[in-house]
């Protein structure tokens, strides 16, 4: 079964640092990874998705992700972070011909 | 370019009343996903079709239904509400047979059972 984990609730930066969102995965098969973007009031936006190749993706407003397969991990990072980019952000993954499953989620917050 | 379109926007019904949400999936996908996510929740499948056939069922009550119908639009079909179905309802689309396929959102079905 596949399953997502996103070990923080929260994420508190300062505008201009560097902001990291952690998470992890299992799947059976070669992983579908995923991270979408919910801000308030609005539905889910795609961010960025790794599928094969590089394992440095770059994504939508200057994110990137790192797919670890020895971690099972896929940590969205972005190098300067932004007030508004304060949301709250989930990982998902799936395996081919499988739904989504989607992480709890993490609410990053982005202090000015 | 279109997106998802989910109505209605918001929706107020009072308990055991039943409640209908449409989905309008992007033009030529072939698969759409419901998803509910309760307040301070992440989002929880309920169930998906392709092709007009249910390809998937995940945490959807007895009390709903929902179907795909020729132009590909799905209805959510929601009886005797309870206060607990109070929620925002993502339907999602995708067309299927890629490997590089992901998931459109609609901005969602904001409903209030009081």
């Amino acid at each position: 079964a596949q399953s997502v984990a996103q070990p923080e609730d929260q994420v508190k930066v300062a505008e201009g640092n560097p902001l990291t969102v952690k998470c992890t995965y299992s799947v059976s098969g070669n992983p579908y990874l995923f991270w979408y973007v919910q801000y308030p009031n609005r539905g889910l936006q795609f961010l960025l998705k790794y599928i094969t190749g590089d394992n440095l993706v770059k994504g939508s407003y200057g994110f990137e992700a790192e797919f670890n397969k020895s971690q099972t991990s896929f940590h969205l990072k972005k190098p300067s972070a932004l007030v508004s980019d304060s949301a709250l952000y989930f990982c998902a993954v799936r395996d081919y011909g499988q739904n989504f499953v989607f992480g709890p989620g993490t609410r990053l917050s982005v202090l000015p | 370019a279109a997106g998802v379109i989910q109505s209605p926007r918001h929706l107020i019904k009072e308990k055991r009343e039943t409640a209908t949400l449409k989905c309008y999936p992007i033009p030529r996908h072939d698969t759409v996903y419901w998803y509910q996510q309760g307040p301070g929740q992440d989002p929880q499948f309920l169930i998906s079709f392709y092709e007009k056939m249910q390809s998937d069922k995940g945490s959807i009550p007895d009390r709903f239904s929902a179907q795909q119908f020729s132009d590909y639009h799905s209805e959510l079909n929601m009886s005797s509400l309870e206060l607990g179905d109070s929620a925002l309802y993502f339907c999602a689309s995708s067309s299927q047979g890629s490997t590089n396929e992901k998931l459109f959102f609609g901005s969602g079905t904001q409903l209030s059972v009081l």
